[in-house]
């Protein structure tokens, strides 16, 4: 069974610009939570959401957005760049909306965003 | 407002050494407790897990972690550690709205 899936992994970009990361996750599982890493502030929730519906979110600020298909699959955007959007984005996927149940996220290997 | 605290940012061991990871928490109910792992280039692997019931929990890899409610603590240990451990670890806590509260993590680096 194929993992959960990012793209790109590694990307620049400059101040200003927007990007959009993706996000597939296991088959079958229909949550896909969203976080950011960096080396000062560690692993921050974003977001998450189930059968394209966000139930949960950050304190992040409007520039971070995101959403779900119908397969699944999500997206992050973040727009107007700033230099300390850069970080490893890292999704993570789970069967059921409540780590209670299935008491596991699954992690992808992130897409590293550089700004400059 | 849930936390967690890894006092330990990097921690060095010998090869065949035993080891403890630190970590504590702040919830006010009782929580979900869990260990990651990360390897460099790597997403997170769940390590192991806490809900409820025995407060001595297995984990893969050889590893274990307690949990004590009137330490507010979490700590990893393993009794001999490899070299392949090496690896950055996190603890995180769940809190009632689903979400994953992860400490800062500690990085692990192992001498042969």
């Amino acid at each position: 069974k194929a993992g959960v899936t990012q793209t790109p992994r590694y990307l620049i970009k400059t101040r200003g610009q927007q990007v959009t990361l993706s996000c597939s996750p296991i088959s079958g599982h229909r949550s896909v939570s969203w976080y950011q890493q960096t080396p000062g502030q560690g692993l921050q929730f974003l977001f998450e959401y189930f059968s394209e519906t966000q139930r949960n979110k950050g304190n992040f600020p409007g520039r971070f957005s995101g959403r779900q298909f119908s397969n699944s699959r999500s997206e992050m955007n973040v727009s107007t760049l700033e230099l300390g959007d850069s970080a490893l984005y890292l999704c993570a996927s789970s069967l059921e909306a409540s780590f209670s149940n299935t008491g596991e996220l699954f992690f992808g290997e992130g897409s590293r965003l550089t700004v400059l | 407002a849930q936390s967690v605290t890894q006092p330990d940012i990097h921690i060095t061991v010998s090869e065949g050494a035993s080891l403890e990871l630190r970590c504590n928490y702040s919830y006010g109910a009782t929580p979900y407790l869990f260990w990651y792992v990360q390897s460099p280039g790597q997403g997170l692997q769940l390590l192991l897990k806490y809900f409820s019931g025995d407060t001595l929990v297995q984990g893969i890899k050889g590893f274990e972690a307690e949990f004590k409610r009137s330490q507010s603590s979490f700590n990893l240990r393993k009794p001999s550690v490899h070299w392949s451990d090496a690896a950055e670890y996190f603890c995180a806590v769940g809190d009632n709205t689903d979400k994953l509260i992860f400490g800062t993590g500690t990085r692990l680096q192992v001498f042969p």
